[in-house]
């Protein structure tokens, strides 16, 4: 696609759900990173992908947090057993390999009740 | 630690004025400094970008100012219009790794 795409744009669960959100990068990317943007908190580094590499999970903040890329494309966010301090927008974004600036989606932004 | 500190957290401006963010690192090993804006709704788009080999790059009204042995970067955005309203986050990246770290964003307002 055009732009990298992430489902869904809004999601609304109950405390203790388990969730799964969606990024479709753009295609051809080989990298493929996770934040999370928390109000006034700026964008918190969750893990990235780099092809078939392991990826870096240096930033899932819990092991309730995982997350896969099947086939080096498509890749989903699972957020098992979620608490409000879960609430946030979650971005994905991709880039080519060795190229700087990456692209962001629009986001999916989570709430917790 | 990679942190980037950010400042201020928000900004009201004139229009037609200049828009300064500002921005301070504390590992030298960075080599790329992006800037990105990113309106409501939207994800965070890349606006400029410096490498450390230079002092200052512009595109258009977005100037980035950079003092390597300040270890400091700076936005500036000339003749200010309420379509810049934003936030803009500036990051840092780490040579030879490809994940961005993140200052805390500023508010931007500009108002007519």
């Amino acid at each position: 696609g055009a732009g990298v795409s992430q489902s869904p744009s809004n999601k609304v669960t109950e405390k203790g759900k388990d969730v799964e959100l969606r990024c479709d990068p753009i295609s051809g990317h080989t990298a493929l990173y996770w934040y999370r943007q928390s109000l006034g908190q700026g964008l918190e580094f969750l893990i990235y992908f780099q092809g078939n590499s392991a990826p870096d999970k240096s930033g899932l903040p819990s092991d309730r947090f995982s997350a896969e890329r099947t086939g080096g494309s498509v890749s989903t966010l699972t957020i098992q057993r979620t608490q409000q301090e879960d609430s946030a927008v979650y971005l994905c974004a991709s880039s080519f390999t060795g190229i700087y600036g990456y692209t962001f989606g629009s986001g999916t932004r989570l709430t917790v009740v | 630690q990679q942190q980037v500190k950010q400042s201020p957290q928000s900004l009201i401006v004139q229009k037609g004025g200049i828009s300064i963010i500002n921005c301070a690192y504390e590992n030298t090993a960075f080599d790329y400094f992006p800037w990105y804006q990113q309106f409501p709704g939207k994800g965070p788009a890349l606006l400029i970008a410096i490498r450390p080999d230079v002092s200052e790059k512009k595109e258009g009204r977005f100037t980035i100012s950079f003092n390597k042995s300040a270890k400091q970067f700076s936005l500036h955005i000339m003749d200010s219009q309420p379509g810049d309203s934003a936030t803009y986050f500036c990051a840092a990246r780490g040579r030879g790794a490809d994940g961005l770290t993140f200052g805390k964003g500023t508010h931007l307002i500009i108002q007519p």
